[in-house]
Formats: structure tokens, sequence, C-alpha cells
């Protein structure tokens, strides 16, 4: 079954960096569009960005594009998010997603990580 | 980019009733929105893609409609495991997606 687990959050301190990491199992990870979405606490979700199947490609939402930045590593079956230039802003729970369509880009996210929650502060 | 408006943001209902919660997005998504429901603590899960596919495993309590710009996600029969967030997902682009504001659905 298909399996995605996010690791890599924690408390970080404004302007400092932070790298997350999702290990997918359970489908051919090298084949398909990888998505990372995120939470506020208490807020709806917010899509952060995509990356496609072969890493050729690489999408960001206005609010995270020149400071995120998404990456794969297809023989670990491996999804990052690193993130700089952190802010309070940023603090979220963070959530990896797979897209639907084999060796496409678009499309909707039809499994989901647990989330790993990241929280921005001094 | 594609702005989704998503009504209404709370929605108090009993166990058995109707529940219908819409999505509006600024410009035509040609069928490409998704709905999922979230509880609390736990990720999004998938309910119903390409606007009216139900997802293997969802109720058929769960329907969607709609084209163009209006969506609709129904439970015809809202039972006590359905009190949750639902959120529609607008993925007709490949470089950008969007999800509405989420509807709670509480216990009147």
């Amino acid at each position: 079954q298909v399996q995605l687990v996010e690791s890599g959050g924690g408390v970080v301190q404004p302007g400092r960096s932070l790298r997350l990491s999702c290990a997918a199992s359970g489908f051919t990870f090298s084949t398909y569009a990888m998505h990372w979405v995120r939470q506020a606490p208490g807020k709806g979700l917010e899509w952060v960005a995509v990356i496609s199947y072969d890493g050729s490609s690489r999408h960001y939402g206005d609010s995270v594009r020149g400071r995120f930045t998404i990456s794969r590593d297809n023989s670990k079956n491996t999804l990052y998010l690193q993130m700089d230039s952190l802010s309070a802003d940023d603090t979220a729970v963070y959530y990896c997603a797979k897209g639907d369509w084999e060796r496409g880009l678009t499309g909707y996210f039809d499994y989901w990580g647990q989330g790993t929650l990241v929280t921005v502060s001094s | 980019d594609i702005q989704m408006t998503q009504s209404p943001s709370t929605l108090s209902a009993s166990v058995g009733d109707r529940v219908t919660i819409t999505c509006r997005a600024s410009q035509s998504l040609n069928s490409w929105l998704a709905w999922y429901q979230q509880k609390a603590g736990k990720a999004p899960k998938l309910l119903i893609y390409k606007t009216s596919s139900l997802e293997s495993g969802v109720p058929s309590r769960f329907s969607g409609s709609g084209s163009g710009t209006e969506f609709t996600l129904t439970i015809s029969s809202l039972q006590p495991d359905d009190f949750a967030t639902y959120y529609c997902l607008q993925y007709n682009t490949y470089s950008q997606w969007t999800f509405g504001q989420g509807t709670k659905v509480e216990i009147k």
C-alpha cells in the first residue's frame, strides 16, 4: 500500500533554514509528480510546490517562491523541501502528497502523508 | 491565478440531513476539481475527483456535480462519521493548485 512519511519538522528561529523529507513506498515513486501542501494552525490547506516525476519541472506557490526549493531523489524514493528565510507565517503542518497521473504533472493528490509540524519562533 | 470561493464556511446539520457545499472558480476548470474530507489532526482524504468520480472505498452518499466554474459536493444523508471539514481543490493547470477555504460540518 502507498505510504508517505514526512520528517524533519521542528522549531526553528526566524530567518533560519530547515529541510523536510518525505519517504515514499508502495508505488513506483520515479513515475509520479509529488507535492508539498501546508496547513497553518487552525487554517485551511495551501498548496506549496510540485516537482515532476523526473525532477525536470518545478512550480511554487506565490508565498514561498524564491525561498523554498523542492527536490527529489528517485534512487532513494524520497522527496525534499528546502525552506530558507523562514518566518512566523511559515508555521504549519507540512504534508507531502502524491500526484495521481503517472508521468504527468497536473492532477489531483491521491495519497497524503501524516504531516510534519514546522514552528518558526524565536 | 485561479481563485476558489467555497461556501458556506460552517454548516450545522443533523444526522440524516442532506448537505450541500459549493465551490466557485474564477475561471473554467474543465471538470478538474476534487473534494477532500479532513478530520482534526489528520491528513485530508480524497472523496471525489474530476468533479463527480467517487474515489474507491468512499460511501455512495457522497456525490459531486458541476461544470465550468460552479461545483457542488452533496452528502445525501449525513452520518456521524461525516462531521469534518471539507475542501475543494482545483487542478486545471500544471503550475498552480488552489484549495477552497474549507467548510466545517458541525453537529446541529
